[in-house]
């Protein structure tokens, strides 16, 4: 089955201790993205990917790392979380970022929520 | 900066009534997409429309791209509750080497049996 998993769904932690949310995807997607969701504020990107080894930062960029090293694979690294990251999460894939048949059709993970005390 | 206005942001209606769902911005997109989300689960994309007045329509749903790309709306036509949940309209714009999407605020739908 076609998907993207995201782990874990649900996560408590404390201000400064480092995190990763791992996202993998089973589709042979190029292009891979992480938003968060919040409300009123609707999805916002934080970083996204082309290919392997290439990256680049979205709209709400800073507190987040990512990396992409093989491309199945795009972990979402918090190395000093804060409370103001408590969000959802979302991962994401498709084949490209054209409007091309087909090809812009994102698929989204399930979600991570996190919670940062 | 929220590029993109979506109204209503809430919705409560009764099982066979119709709706609308705005989707509007000062920007131009090349392309626009609608999701929804239901509790738990992250958007499932819906449609995407290119072309400027370019109209879809997906079963009781209809999608419209407006004629200078810079709006949209969703039409549902004699709603069911199977339709609740969170409506995502989404901008596709050009960001240098690769488009990006810019997501609307998002309009939750709750159809009463």
């Amino acid at each position: 089955e076609a998907q993207v998993t995201q782990n874990p769904r649900y996560l408590i932690t404390v201000t400064g201790k480092k995190l990763t949310v791992t996202c993998s995807q089973n589709m042979n997607h190029e292009y891979m993205s992480w938003y968060r969701q919040d409300p009123g504020l609707g999805l916002r990107q934080i970083y996204y990917s082309m290919n392997v080894e290439v990256t680049d930062k979205g709209d709400v960029p800073e507190g987040y790392k990512v990396s992409r090293k093989e491309k199945r694979n795009f972990p979402l690294i918090l190395e000093s979380p804060s409370p103001n990251q408590t969000s959802l999460y979302f991962c994401a894939s498709s084949l490209g970022t054209l409007p091309e048949l087909g090809k812009e059709t994102q698929y989204f993970g399930p979600g991570t929520r996190l919670l940062v005390l | 900066t929220q590029l993109l206005e979506q109204s209503p942001q809430f919705l409560s209606i009764q099982e066979g009534e119709n709706l609308t769902v705005y989707c509007n911005s000062s920007s131009v997109f090349s392309s626009l997409q609608w999701y929804r989300q239901e509790p738990g689960e992250g958007p499932v994309l819906l449609v995407t429309v290119v072309t400027g007045g370019e109209v879809k329509k997906l079963k009781r749903l209809t999608f419209q791209f407006g004629d200078a790309r810079k709006d949209s709306s969703l039409h549902i036509t004699a709603a069911q509750p199977g339709d609740t949940g969170l409506y995502l309209c989404a901008g596709e714009r050009y960001g240098g080497a690769t488009n990006k999407l810019i997501f609307g605020t998002g309009t939750l739908l709750a159809v009463q049996p």
